[in-house]
């Protein structure tokens, strides 16, 4: 079965102080990575996919199969960023999202 | 357009009582999933609907039961609650064949007492 793992609950970091956030995942195949973010009273909403390889608010992840990891990584955090951070799993298709449990991010001025 | 809408926003229910969610997905949107996040939890997959017939289902009970409509709303059962059902019941549409982008709604947050 699919999971995804993501070791940190909590994650402080100053203004300005470089971010990653962590997630490694297990599935034998190619699967489909996702960061989804979610703001205070907000809701939960796609933030980048690797497919993309893009970069949405400064924030960037390689997919590592090697390692099988996904990091979100930012150089620069900023106060906004603050939110509860999930990393999900999907395979190809029309198939349902596996999520991580979440890290919070809390940057601090 | 429109995006994902979910009601109720909250629900007290007692053990051993039926709870009907709902969810209207966005525009355009034929695939419906939901989704149980319970506290401190990420969310959980339940089942996900297609053209109303259920395409998929997750590691839960068959008290936990769902319909999607023509207009591809879609509603969440749950019979006889358990303490454990408290929990965000998250709704989210797609369009089948595109990028599969799941479009999540705000949620009900589900208390059993």
């Amino acid at each position: 079965a699919q999971r995804v793992t993501q070791p940190e609950k909590l994650l402080s970091v100053f203004k300005g102080a470089p971010v990653e956030l962590k997630c490694n995942y297990s599935y034998s195949g190619s699967p489909e990575l996702f960061w989804y973010v979610q703001y205070s009273r907000q809701r939960l909403q796609l933030l980048l996919r690797h497919i993309s390889r893009e970069s949405i608010k400064g924030f960037t992840a390689d997919l590592n199969k090697g390692e099988t990891s996904f990091h979100l990584k930012k150089p620069f955090a900023q106060e906004e960023d603050s939110a509860m951070y999930y990393c999900a799993l999907k395979l190809s298709g029309n198939t349902p999202l596996v999520f991580g449990k979440g890290t919070r991010l809390s940057v601090i001025a | 357009e429109t995006g994902v809408t979910q009601s109720p926003t909250h629900l007290i229910k007692t053990r051993g009582q039926q709870v009907t969610l709902r969810c209207s997905s966005q525009s355009g949107h034929n695939t419906v999933s939901w989704y149980q996040q319970a506290l401190g939890q990420g969310p959980q997959f339940i089942f996900q609907y297609y053209r109303e017939e259920e395409n998929g289902r997750g590691n839960f009970p068959p008290r936990f039961s769902g319909l999607q409509f023509p207009n591809y709303s879609s509603e969440l059962n749950v019979n006889a609650l358990e303490l454990d059902d408290s929990a965000l019941y998250l709704c989210a549409s797609s369009l089948t064949g595109s990028r599969n982008e799941q479009f999540f709604g705000p949620g009900t947050r589900l208390t059993v007492l």
